[in-house]
């Protein structure tokens, strides 16, 4: 069974320039949820993809935008890039359960974006 | 709106010994999951340990066990017989109906040998 991954594992960017992060979903998993944490924060979530659609926003801005593809993994794309926008952007997978309130995500190794 | 509080931004304890991590939530839902997830250096998102609401039992894994108290809307976190490999950020999650996780600000634990 193969985990989540995530590319790159550090990006460098400066301040206005577009950034897409990459994320493979773990095998079996069709929805993928995308996190910033900050340095020395918890996570903070931006959204969420179910079966190629949004299925949730956190309080981020619209220059934060992604995507899902049929094979379940994900895009997340940051335009106009900012100096908070450095953090930790980490990627989750998990399997939609009808349970509601079921969310077990699994975690990939995260990207370590720096705004400059 | 959920929050989840961790109040407590380092512990430091020697190897062996057992140490209890600490963290409240406020939600008006009924039926909802409540995580530990341990984050070591390397950054990877580790999942330790799920309670569901719904359960009375404390759930428990090896040397990890937590202590549910629905009422008081509480879950800590127990260590038993810490090891040098459990030293790292801790964070207390929160998982209801809308899906999305919401996090504490975590605990860094050391374990001191």
């Amino acid at each position: 069974e193969t985990g989540v991954t995530q590319s790159p594992t550090h990006l460098i960017k400066t301040r206005g320039q577009q950034v897409t992060l990459r994320c493979s979903s773990q095998s079996g998993h069709n929805t993928v949820s995308w996190y910033q944490q900050a340095l020395g924060q918890g996570p903070q979530f931006i959204f969420q993809y179910y079966r190629e659609e949004e299925n949730g926003r956190g309080n981020f801005p619209p220059r934060f935008s992604g995507l899902q593809f049929p094979n379940y993994s994900s895009e997340l794309n940051v335009n106009a890039l900012e100096l908070d926008d450095s953090a930790l952007y980490l990627c989750a997978s998990s399997s939609k359960l009808e349970d509601p309130a079921y969310n077990e995500q699994f975690f990939g190794p995260g990207t370590r974006l720096t705004v400059l | 709106a959920q929050t989840v509080t961790q109040s407590q931004p380092e512990m430091s304890v020697q190897e062996a010994e057992t140490v209890t991590l600490s963290c409240t939530y406020d939600t008006s839902e009924s039926n909802y999951y409540l995580f530990w997830y341990k984050q070591p250096p390397s950054r990877q998102m580790i999942l330790v340990i799920r309670q569901e609401a719904y359960k009375q039992q404390n759930a428990t894994e090896n040397r990890f066990s937590v202590n549910f108290q629905k009422a008081a809307k509480s879950f800590s976190l127990k260590i038993s017989d810490s090891q040098l490999g459990d030293t790292a950020m801790y964070f207390c999650a929160f998982g209801g109906f809308s899906y999305q996780l919401i996090w504490g600000a975590g605990t860094k634990l050391i374990i001191k040998p």
